[in-house]
């Protein structure tokens, strides 16, 4: 069984620019949750998706934007970083987003915004 | 005010000891509850999983949740300095999209 799986491991970008985060969720896993985790803090969630739909959304402004494919993956874009963008990104998956089943989280991805 | 609250640590303990980690919470629709271990720079892998108030032990981990009181605890049992880490509770209520809700996490250090 393959766990949840991101890409890249880092990044580095300036502020303005905009940046693509991938997720592959564990299999038979159909529920991709993104969270932002500054360091020294939980992480927050920012959404989730279901069945290629957005399902459920942070405090996060809308140039924090996702897509789920058919194959259950998924990516987190953010357009015009911000220096407080600088963070570990983090994908959770699940068997189905209701709150019975387990999230099990991926490596993240550490977004460096200079 | 936080929905979930976290002592921050870092907690240094000496290795065999009893951890005790814990947290509060103010939201009552809160219905599962989770334990989270971090180690440097990695994703959250889970631990302990509970549903409403009472006990569970797995090994050397025993979680407990009392929703009167609004207090969930961690206790590792036999700490070994492998358990070196940020612990992180969190918890969600029983909606779809049911997003998950952290404390700040809680640094543990074992030692020799």
């Amino acid at each position: 069984e393959t766990g949840v799986t991101q890409s890249p491991t880092h990044l580095i970008k300036t502020r303005g620019q905009q940046v693509t985060l991938r997720c592959s969720s564990q299999s038979g896993h159909n529920t991709v949750s993104w969270y932002q985790q500054a360091l020294g803090q939980g992480p927050q969630f920012i959404f989730q998706y279901y069945r290629e739909e957005e399902n459920g959304r942070g405090n996060f402004p809308p140039r924090f934007s996702g897509l789920q494919f058919p194959n259950y993956s998924s990516e987190l874009n953010v357009n015009a970083l911000e220096l407080d963008d600088s963070a570990l990104y983090l994908c959770a998956s699940s068997l189905a987003p209701s709150g019975r089943d387990e999230q099990f989280f991926g490596p993240g991805t550490r977004l460096t915004v200079l | 005010q936080k929905e979930v609250e976290q002592d921050p640590g870092p907690l240094s303990v000496p290795e065999g000891a009893i951890v005790s980690l814990n947290c509060t919470y103010s939201n009552s629709a809160f219905q599962y509850f989770m334990w989270y271990r971090q180690y440097s720079r990695k994703g959250p892998e889970l631990l302990m999983y509970t549903y409403s108030s009472g006990n569970k032990e797995d090994g050397r981990f025993t979680a407990q949740v009392d929703k009167s009181s609004k207090y969930i605890s961690l206790f590792i049992r036999d700490s070994q300095p492998s358990d070196s880490a940020t612990y992180l509770c969190a918890m969600r209520n029983t909606g779809t999209a049911s997003k998950l809700t952290f404390g700040t996490g809680t640094r543990l250090q074992v030692t020799l």
